[in-house]
């Protein structure tokens, strides 16, 4: 069993429609990160979280240290937001990031 | 700089060659993580770094790879005689402190043929 489990692996919406990826995780944790990639393969750092939530812009990143699950939300969905979005978590100061396996989303008009 | 810049974007050695990957990380950022990234979303941590200091390596093939952040330079990850199994993408990602928000480069592919 992964120390990180996301879910759905895929998903596809209508643009417009609300989306939710979950991540659990089995392990303590400093900090937990959401990654979004691009089929042209770069990286972006979204969110790092330790407690509580965030937004930016349509994005709102949930983390429940208790229950060691985050949730990441798009709201009006659109289709460049079409991206492999990755949960990842550091179980310690400075250490190495330890990757789910990635939800695949595709937004269509 | 304001983003973590690695070169070459695409690099294609044939096997047993040599392969040299940099990362610039971004100014002011202390942390350098070199990940491989192999199929489609499997990460796999290989070494970071605090300033030129090795700070884990425990994910590093001891035998054919290396990696150094020297002062004043791109930090780099080399492959002594590649193998068809070092194909990936390889990304490196900086942070401010250990427990600043990781920043990732663009990546390098690595195709060995």
């Amino acid at each position: 069993k992964n120390e990180v489990e996301q879910s759905p692996q895929n998903l596809t919406a209508q643009e417009g429609e609300f989306i939710t990826i979950n991540c659990s995780y089995s392990v303590g944790i400093s900090a937990l990160h959401w990654l979004q990639q691009h089929p042209g393969g770069g990286i972006v750092s979204l969110f790092m979280l330790s407690s509580g939530k965030k937004k930016h812009g349509r994005l709102i990143a949930t983390i429940n240290i208790q229950e060691k699950h985050s949730s990441l939300h798009i709201t009006a969905s659109h289709p460049r937001d079409s991206a492999v979005y990755i949960c990842a978590v550091r179980t310690g100061t400075a250490s190495k990031l330890t990757f789910g396996t990635g939800t695949r989303l595709q937004v269509t008009l | 700089g304001e983003e973590v810049a690695q070169t070459p974007k695409h690099l294609v050695r044939g096997e047993g060659q040599k392969a040299k990957l940099y990362c610039a990380p971004i100014k002011g950022h202390s942390y350098v993580f070199w990940y491989q990234q192999v199929l489609k979303n499997e990460f796999k941590f290989l070494i970071s770094f605090q300033n030129e200091n090795v700070f884990d390596e425990t994910g590093m093939p001891k035998e054919r790879f290396s990696a150094k952040c020297l002062p004043n330079s791109p930090c780099s990850l080399e492959i002594q005689a590649t193998k068809l199994e070092d194909s990936a993408v390889y990304f490196c990602a900086s942070s401010q402190g250990g427990t600043g928000q990781a920043f990732f480069g663009q990546g390098t592919r690595l195709t060995v043929v």
